[in-house]
Formats: structure tokens, sequence, C-alpha cells
């Protein structure tokens, strides 16, 4: 079973420009969380999806934005780029949403902002 | 709310010594306790995990933790490393009150294991 899925896997952007990053969860799964990781503030949580509705939010600026598919992809998007926002974003997926199910992680999508 | 602290930033060791990477947290209500193994460039592969039952957990390489509820710690040993484990750890919780598949991290543990 292919594991889970994220495009593009490097990106550089420019301040105050937007960028829309992809994860394909592993067939069958319908949750998909988002995790931004930075040197400075370690993995933090951005959201979670589960039948293209959003379960949970953490405390990030309305900047960053998510939506998932009926076929359970999802896309995170982060409008007006900050130099903050450079970092590994991960998406995690599992078969249904709730916190004793095993998250499966992707291998991220480095963002650089410049 | 809750929180998670990795006491060690950067553990180093020699191949076949064992380790202990310590992780505490803290929570106003129940919670499941998890680790995680992230090697250079990969994302994060769960290690073991605590959801309840025996307090003592083991994973398939020789791994374990165990969770002591009074002093709310969950740390993980090993009792010989290879060089093959040097990788970034990372403890977690979710509560089991918060619907969904939330997890807070702790900052990380660098384990590096050298020959």
């Amino acid at each position: 079973k292919a594991g889970v899925t994220q495009t593009p896997r490097y990106l550089i952007k420019t301040r105050g420009q937007q960028v829309t990053l992809s994860c394909s969860p592993i067939s069958g799964h319908r949750s998909v969380s988002w995790y931004q990781q930075t040197p400075g503030q370690g993995l933090q949580f951005l959201f979670e999806y589960f039948s293209e509705t959003q379960r949970n939010k953490g405390n990030f600026p309305g900047r960053f934005s998510g939506r998932q598919f009926s076929n359970s992809r999802s896309e995170m998007n982060v409008s007006t780029l900050e130099l903050g926002d450079s970092a590994l974003y991960l998406c995690a997926s599992s078969q249904i949403t709730g916190s004793y199910n095993e998250q499966f992680f992707g291998p991220g999508t480095r963002l650089t902002v410049l | 709310a809750q929180s998670v602290t990795q006491l060690d930033s950067q553990v180093p060791v020699f191949e076949e010594a064992p380790v202990e990477l310590r992780c505490n947290y803290s929570s106003s209500v129940s919670v499941y306790l998890f680790w995680y193994v992230q090697y250079p460039n990969q994302g994060l592969q769960l290690l073991l995990k605590y959801l309840s039952g025996s307090t003592l957990v083991e994973s398939i390489n020789g791994f374990e933790a165990e969770f002591n509820k009074s002093q709310t710690s969950f740390h993980l040993r090993k009792p010989s490393v290879h060089i093959s484990d040097t990788a970034e750890y990372f403890c977690a919780v979710s509560d089991l009150e918060t619907s969904g598949s939330r997890l807070t991290f702790g900052e990380g543990t660098q384990l590096t294991v050298n020959p």
C-alpha cells in the first residue's frame, strides 16, 4: 500500500505570495492532519480534516487554510507569505478521526520564503 | 490544554550503550502518549504508543517506554543502541476529550549513536 504523498517536496516563494500544498493520504484513510515544523517552534498542529469537514484547528492566523476533497486528498493554502512561514509542512493521515488512531506521516513539503 | 517537555535536546551515546530519552507531559485530562522517530529528510514514524492497559509498551526494534502517571512521564529506553538508531525522537500526547486526531509534540531529542 502506498504511503502518504506530499507535493511538491520543495518550494521557494517570496514574501507576499501565496502557496498551495497537496497531500494524498493512504488509500482508505479519511482523516488528514497538517503540521508545521520549524527549528524554533517545533511541530505545531495546523488543522485536521475528516470527511471533507474541518474537525480541529490549531492556533494559526487565518492566512492558513485548508480543504479536503471527496477522495480524501487535502490541500493547504498559505496566503500573503511571511518569512516566518518558512518551514517543513507535514501531512498525516489516519483511517478515521480520533486521538487514539495511529497517524501516518508523509515526507513533508519544505517551504522557503525569501 | 496540554504540553510536552523533552528534557534533553541532544543525546550522544556510543554504539551498544543503553539510552534513555526523557519526556514529561502536562495535562488536566487523561491522555494517550506516543513516541515518533524522524530520520533525515523523512516524515515521522510511530515508534510506540500507550493507550491503556500495561504501562510498559514495547516496539519491534527494541525500544520501550513506561507510562508513569504519578510523575506524568513517558521516558523512552533502549538497552543497546545501534548506529541506525541515530535520528530525532519526538514525544507526543493527545487528550481523550478532544475530538479528532490532534497531537501535541515535544521539542524533540536528537539521538546520535557514535561508533
